[in-house]
């Protein structure tokens, strides 16, 4: 079974451009999520989509980040413009929805440097 | 909102030493998830919780989940150096939430042999 597929790995820009990540979840996972790992830090839940449909945004800077899934499969997350603050690796997860397990299976993420 | 709080932050333990992190929420849960973090790597799943003073053993871990289901624990017997990485707490307050996680700050485990 493949994982969850993120790219890209790794991105630097400087601060007020603009970057979009993304990600292709495990086949069949309706639930996804985007988060935020800043370094020493726990991931941090942005956003989460069921099937194409947000369910929860609440810690999204909506200011400045967007994201669509647009035929609840894969997913693009956008940072326009980027802030220093934005540095971290944004992590993608999915999940299997209709079962006793809430396991999230993350892809290898996006390492964003914002200079 | 929820509050996870995790320690500790770091432990150094000699290789054959065990080693225990703690987990608590501000909010009682419906369940907890541990995943483990090594460095330069994603968190990947190590296990589920449900139930109140659930107890779950993966051979040298043992995870346990408090009684007012507000509390968990990770115990490691005699740690090897494959046990290197961040070990997070993630939990789950039910309801709509879509199995929504909040997860902890994370234990950093470092192993010397």
């Amino acid at each position: 079974e493949a994982g969850v597929a993120q790219s890209p790995r790794y991105k630097i820009i400087e601060k007020r451009q603009s970057v979009a990540f993304w990600c292709n979840p495990i086949s069949g996972h309706a639930t996804l999520y985007w988060y935020q790992q800043i370094l020493g830090q726990g991931p941090k839940l942005l956003i989460q989509f069921q099937n194409n449909g947000v369910v929860d945004d609440s810690q999204l800077p909506k200011d400045r980040f967007s994201a669509e899934r647009l035929k609840g499969v894969d997913s693009t997350l956008k940072i326009q413009p980027a802030k220093l603050e934005d540095s971290a690796v944004y992590l993608c997860a999915s999940r299997l929805t209709g079962t006793a397990s809430y396991e999230q299976y993350f892809g290898p993420g996006t390492r964003l440097t914002v200079t | 909102g929820q509050q996870v709080m995790q320690i500790p932050q770091y432990q150094h333990v000699q290789e054959g030493e065990d080693f225990t992190t703690y987990c608590n929420s501000s909010t009682t849960l419906s369940n907890i998830q541990w995943y483990k973090q090594r460095p330069g790597g994603h968190p990947v799943f190590l296990i589920q919780l449900v139930k109140s003073g659930e107890v779950k053993k993966q051979k040298r871990l043992t995870f346990q989940f408090g009684e007012a289901k507000k509390n968990s624990s990770l115990h490691i017997t005699a740690t090897q150096t494959t046990d290197v990485g961040t070990y997070f707490c993630a939990a789950n307050a039910g309801g709509t939430s879509y199995g929504k996680l909040t997860f902890g700050q994370g234990t950093i485990l470092t192993v010397h042999p």
